[in-house]
Parts: structure tokens; sequence; C-alpha cells
């Protein structure tokens, strides 16, 4: 069964601090993978990931894929309080889905002033 | 900016009763989804639909719920007899093609509470 697992699940920081967030696979046929920001209520996009070793890059986010190891991490440097909300992973496969998307639990973050 | 749009953001049924929720699509989108998100849980693909049939539906996706377009605008999905455990946060999402790059875009929600 493909699967997605995200650690840590929570994570509490200062602001200022550099976090990474780590997102595991194993999901036949590998397309892609995003990152995405759930604040309120819509995720919403971060990173499209597809080729290993290159970094994608957004401010202070950056996101980097390993299909060998089959794992992507997000990190965030100079945190703020902004940035706390859940971050999901999830991967987009070739075959019969169509643009559907198998997710992680998320992780939760939160950066206290 | 373009946004997929869903309505109610919450509703409340009881246990039994049908329930649509509906969505608003992207115009030039033309892949559909519908994703759930049970509360301190994950997110889940329930089904997308494209060119009017479904194309691909999860396990979860069972004889209760079904999709409709039923005009060029919008996009529903509908629980006939819902339960306890179909209280979730429902996500429609809309893109342009099959791909999660193009320009797939997630709704606001709809916050289901069966009681």
């Amino acid at each position: 069964e493909d699967k997605v697992v995200q650690s840590p699940l929570s994570l509490v920081v200062h602001e200022g601090d550099t976090v990474t967030l780590n997102c595991s696979y194993e999901v036949t046929n590998f397309r892609s993978l995003l990152w995405y920001k759930q604040e309120k209520k819509a995720p919403t996009f971060l990173f499209m990931l597809t080729s290993s070793g290159i970094e994608k890059k957004s401010g202070r986010l950056s996101s980097i894929l390993d299909k060998k190891e089959l794992f992507s991490i997000l990190n965030i440097t100079a945190t703020q309080t902004g940035d706390s909300a859940i971050y999901l992973c999830a991967v987009e496969a070739y075959g019969g889905s169509q643009g559907n998307l198998i997710f992680g639990k998320g992780t939760k973050l939160s950066v206290k002033p | 900016e373009p946004e997929v749009t869903q309505t109610p953001s919450h509703q409340v049924t009881q246990m039994g009763q049908e329930v649509i929720l509906r969505c608003v699509p992207i115009s030039n989108h033309l892949y559909f989804y519908w994703y759930r998100q049970i509360l301190g849980q994950k997110v889940e693909f329930l089904v997308s639909f494209y060119n009017n049939e479904i194309s691909e539906k999860s396990e979860i996706f069972d004889d209760q719920f079904s999709v409709e377009r039923p005009d060029g605008s919008n996009f529903t999905l509908k629980i006939r007899s819902t339960k306890l455990e179909d209280s979730a946060m429902y996500f429609c999402a809309s893109s342009e093609v099959g791909r999660a790059n193009y320009g797939y875009t997630f709704g606001s929600g709809t916050r289901l509470t069966v009681v």
C-alpha cells in the first residue's frame, strides 16, 4: 500500500530558529512530491519536486528530494510566527491516477515569539 | 488569483440525512477532485472526475457517495445517508490537466458535522 510518512508530527520552536521537516514515501510509480502549507483551511502550494538533488527555494523556505532514499526535506530558516501552520507532504503517482495525491499526516509547526 | 469556491463553509446534519457539498472549480480547469480530512488525521483522496465521469475513486468512496457536475460551473459531492464517521473537512480541488503542478488548487473546505 502506498504511504507517505512525515516527521516530526509536531514541533515548537522560537522565532529565528531553523527547522527541518521530513517526508518519506513508499509509492508505486512515483511521479512528484509536493509540499503544502495548511493554516486555517485550504492547503496552499509551496513546492513540487520531481528530480533528485535539485533544491527548490522560495524566500526562507527550501526543499529537496532524494529519490534513491525516498525522502524529502523542507527547511525553513529564520522562522517567524507567521510560519506557524501544518505542513503537508503529498505524492503524486503515475498510472491510473490523474492528479490524485497521497498525503502524509502533516507536521504541525508552532513558532513562538 | 483564481479560486476554488466551496459552499457551505460549515454544515451540520443529522445522521441518516443526505447532504450535498458544492464546489465551483476554476473556470478553465478540466480535472476535479474531492478529498476529506477527519479531524486530526491526514488528507485522504476520495474521487477524481474528468470529462463528466469518475476517473478514479478510493475505497472510502462507496455507494453512499456520488459526484456530479450538474452544469458548467458546479461540482458536487453527495452523501446519501450520513454517518457519524462522515464528519470531516471536505476539500474540493481542480487542475488544468491531470497533473499536480498545473494550477492544482484547493478550495477552503466544507466542515461537515454529523450529529
